[in-house]
């Protein structure tokens, strides 16, 4: 079975400053990991996924994260925020079987 | 693309009421999915279809709710009788599933249920 934890329900970042989100995730085999976007009344949006092969991902928007086994952590960052970037973020993790088990999610607010 | 639909965009019903809440995949994609979010428990995966058959049910929560996708074009998720405690945003997500976490889940806007 896969799960993951997300730290932090709310973070509040000045714009222009570094945003990271944390995600932990627990997985019985080699995980594949995601994160989603949700913007107010609206869907979730891929932002960028870890499947196999290099441990930094970068994804749209200027997010990056990466994989590290060894912590058991796949961490959300982009260097510069933008008023844009407020919204709702979602860690999730699949395994073989095609279900994605979500975090809890973090709400992002960014402040002029 | 016109992305997943999803229909209606809001339900409000009275408790006991039957609710049927509808979703048209992306063409071509083979994977269908169903989830609830809510405060309480966040995103719940509900039932997912592969090529139009169920394959896992296992978080559909009680026999009131049922799932069927006729056809490669089409699902719908219904609540019968609905309750209070329905009362949630349903997501369906769509996917072209090639292999074990390779593939992306792309989400519809939502349908927002209150049951009164």
């Amino acid at each position: 079975a896969q799960s993951v934890t997300q730290l932090g329900s709310h973070v509040s970042v000045s714009e222009g400053a570094l945003v990271l989100l944390r995600c932990n995730y627990s997985s019985s085999v080699p995980p594949y990991l995601f994160w989603y976007v949700q913007y107010p009344n609206q869907g979730l949006q891929l932002l960028l996924k870890y499947t196999t092969g290099a441990t930094l991902v970068k994804g749209i928007n200027g997010f990056e994260a990466e994989f590290k086994k060894s912590e058991t952590s796949f961490h959300l960052t982009k260097p510069s925020a933008h008023m844009s970037d407020a919204a709702e973020y979602f860690c999730a993790v699949s395994g073989n079987d095609y279900k994605l088990s979500f975090g809890a999610g973090t709400t992002v607010t960014v402040r002029a | 693309d016109a992305g997943v639909i999803q229909s209606p965009r809001h339900e409000v019903t009275e408790m006991g009421q039957e609710v049927t809440l509808r979703c048209k995949p992306i063409s071509g994609h083979n994977s269908l999915f169903w989830y609830r979010q809510t405060m309480m428990r966040g995103l719940e995966l509900l039932i997912y279809f592969n090529n139009n058959v169920p394959i896992d049910d296992s978080g559909m929560p009680e026999d009131r709710f049922s799932a069927k996708m006729p056809n490669a074009s089409f699902s719908t998720l219904k609540i019968q009788p609905s309750e209070p405690r329905d009362s949630a945003v349903y997501f369906c997500a769509s996917s072209l599933l090639v292999g074990p976490g390779t593939d992306t889940q792309y989400f519809g806007p939502g349908t927002r249920l209150t049951v009164l």
